[in-house]
């Protein structure tokens, strides 16, 4: 089975620096997607970017990008140019492409503060 | 596209009563998931459907667990009797299985709390 590591239960950053999310995952697979969501304090997951394992250019979204190490098994979001908004909990996420359903492995967590 | 709609927003209720939580799916979307939140255990997958038909249950906690999916626009998760250890967020997430991705979209969540 895979597993999802996020080893930072919270991470604070400077409005307008630049801050970056760890994710570890462990799998035997060689075909997969990875994902960011974002969880606000609405309660809402709201997908932030995705990653196919198949592709080698790293994913950017605007303001967020990942750096996907895929040997090291690590997928990390980076954000540009905090803002107030992005302060979160994000949630790194895996799906197999070989399950016969869409279903996907949470990380943890990692609560985002930012501040003015 | 209005989203995934979840109904209610929060419920509150007492040990040993029936709790039925509702989702809408994406209309189009062939592929529904029920997930729940803690903090002790995160997100977790409680079951999914394609095609209204259940695939697989074993994230379901217990018999007094049930969910339904009557048709492609409905699904229900049922627990009776509720016990104070079911409370947390429940979600519900709809995809198209077969598209690139298969982006898991979510609804806003149902707060459950059993007193």
């Amino acid at each position: 089975a895979q597993t999802v590591t996020q080893s930072q239960p919270e991470m604070s950053v400077q409005e307008a620096e630049t801050v970056t999310l760890s994710c570890t995952y462990d799998t035997s697979e060689s075909d997969y997607y990875l994902f960011w969501y974002k969880q606000p304090p609405s309660r809402q997951m709201i997908l932030v970017i995705r990653q196919e394992a198949y592709k080698q250019q790293n994913a950017t979204e605007n303001r967020f990008s990942v750096n996907f190490q895929k040997a090291a098994k690590s997928f990390s979001l980076k954000i540009s140019d905090s803002q107030l908004g992005d302060a979160a909990m994000y949630f790194c996420a895996y799906r197999s492409v070989n399950n016969a359903g869409n279903m996907l492995t949470f990380g943890g967590g990692t609560r985002l503060m930012v501040k003015p | 596209d209005a989203g995934v709609i979840q109904s209610p927003r929060h419920e509150v209720t007492e040990m040993g009563q029936e709790v039925t939580l509702r989702c809408k799916p994406i209309s189009g979307h062939n592929s529904l998931f029920w997930y729940r939140q803690t903090m002790m255990r995160g997100l977790e997958l409680l079951i999914y459907f394609n095609n209204n038909v259940p695939i697989d249950d074993s994230g379901m906690p217990e018999d007094r667990f049930s969910a339904k999916m009557p048709n492609a626009s409905f699904s229900t998760l049922k627990i009776q009797p509720s016990e104070p250890r079911d409370s947390a967020v429940y979600f519900c997430a709809s995809s198209w299985q077969g598209g690139t991705g298969n982006i898991q979209y979510f609804g806003a969540g149902t707060r459950l709390s059993v007193l």
